[in-house]
């Protein structure tokens, strides 16, 4: 069964602490893997998408890789401003429109 | 342009009533879906829509339909509702393809009493 699990549930940080969050999937044939970020009683915000193995991302303060089992959000120098819920999804196709997600990463960076 | 707006933003009912979301997607953009969030269970897929279509379903009740119209805004309704519904309504819309990236709008939040 396809599948996403994201690691910590939750992470602190100072700013200025860089760190990584862990997205691993187990998806049959993976269409895309999508990261957002979601705010309290807020819709999540869409950051980065990511096709093949190897490929990278950018903007601002974040990065996104992918591997063939797991994508990463590397968070460098991160502002109180990031602190957030982190999402990951993954579209398998096969005539799948659906994304499914992770529960994601509560993300708290304190000045 | 114009993101996703979802109406109304906030729903109280009680038990036994039955709702309608509405959502209208980036202009443009002929697929909609649906999610439902809540604490316990993150995020699921409810249905998805495209060019007035139903294209793939989640696993939900039948209390949970949708339909879209011609200019591809779309609506959700949930009948006999539950206490059990309460949760934050999603709506996305994309271009319509399985790669392409759904953007979401900021959710109808149904309080079921």
């Amino acid at each position: 069964e396809d599948q996403v699990t994201q690691s910590p549930e939750a992470l602190r940080l100072q700013e200025g602490e860089s760190s990584s969050l862990n997205c691993s999937y187990t998806v049959s044939g993976l269409r895309g893997l999508f990261w957002y970020r979601q705010d309290p009683g807020k819709g999540p915000e869409f950051l980065f998408t990511l096709y093949s193995a190897g490929e990278e991302k950018e903007k601002e303060r974040l990065k996104a890789t992918l591997t063939k089992k797991e994508s990463f959000l590397h968070i460098t120098a991160p502002k109180p401003e990031d602190s957030a819920t982190y999402l990951c999804a993954f579209n398998s196709g096969g005539s799948n429109y659906k994304l499914t997600f992770g529960k994601g990463t509560l993300l708290t960076v304190n000045p | 342009k114009a993101g996703v707006t979802q109406t109304p933003r906030y729903l109280i009912k009680t038990r036994g009533q039955q709702v309608t979301l509405s959502c209208s997607p980036i202009s443009g953009h002929r697929s909609v879906s649906w999610y439902q969030q809540t604490p316990g269970q993150g995020l699921q897929f409810l249905f998805e829509y495209f060019s007035e279509t139903q294209r793939n379903k989640g696993n939900f009740p039948g209390r949970f339909s949708g339909r879209q119209f011609s200019n591809s805004r779309s609506e959700m309704n949930v009948s006999t509702l539950e206490l059990g519904d309460s949760a934050l309504y999603l709506c996305a819309s994309s271009l319509g393809k399985d790669t392409d990236t759904q953007y979401f709008g900021p959710g109808t939040r149904l309080t079921v009493l």
